[in-house]
């Protein structure tokens, strides 16, 4: 079946540096979303990406999507403390019936 | 806009009883709601899509008989877990999607606990 592979499972950083997670699709996607989830909270939606080799940018979030539509990354620049949490990349190949798979996750800590 | 409620955020129940989760979207129509399965430091299993009107469909390895799902208007369904066993104790994550566009909004969980 189709899977969702994202790495890596942790990163820790100092604050101000820079973090990057990676999503890889086993088969090719209609769209994929990004979700940030907070220690003991639930799954908020980041994005989502349609277009091929699209980039979408919130602030110090740069989010791209691969030309085959197949991968995806998140990256982010400048760590803060309010970054904590884990992040989630979730593809839809289904042809948009919703039917997300979602990656392990890229848990995300950040030294002050 | 687009929120979507749980209820309840916990429940702690014996082994052998069932539990009801309902999913809420408050302010926007949900065609379709998502009921998802996370289990500790993991990640967010699909267990079941449901549309309004019609029978859920189930994912793969989850027993349809075990985790009943209705969908029986726009802006509800209900998980119920039947017989709970210990092993069914997780968070239980539903999504709603409206008639437009990818973005699924999720809910805020249920801590189920079975003893």
């Amino acid at each position: 079946g189709q899977q969702v592979m994202q790495i890596p499972q942790y990163q820790h950083v100092q604050e101000g540096e820079d973090f990057t997670t990676y999503c890889n699709s086993s088969t090719t996607l209609s769209n994929i979303q990004w979700y940030k989830q907070r220690p003991g909270g639930h799954p908020v939606f980041l994005i989502q990406l349609v277009k091929s080799g699209e980039v979408k940018k919130q602030k110090r979030l740069t989010f791209q999507f691969g030309e085959a539509k197949k991968n995806s990354s998140l990256h982010i620049t400048a760590t803060q403390t309010t970054d904590v949490g884990t992040y989630f990349c979730a593809g839809d190949s289904s042809g948009n019936t919703g039917k997300l798979i979602f990656g392990q996750g890229t848990t995300l800590q950040v030294k002050p | 806009g687009a929120v979507v409620s749980q209820h309840p955020s916990w429940v702690i129940c014996k082994s052998g009883t069932s539990v009801k989760i309902e999913c809420r979207s408050l302010d926007f129509q949900a065609t379709t709601m998502f009921w998802y399965r996370q289990f500790p430091k993991q990640s967010l299993m699909l267990m079941a899509t449901s549309n309004e009107g019609s029978k859920a469909t189930y994912e793969q390895g989850v027993e349809k008989d075990k985790f009943l799902i209705n969908h029986a208007s726009l802006t509800l369904s209900t998980l119920t877990v039947t017989s709970a066993h210990p092993e069914d104790s997780s968070f239980y994550i539903c999504s709603a999607r409206g008639t437009s566009g990818y973005t699924q909004y999720f809910g805020p969980g249920t801590r189920l606990t079975v003893l």
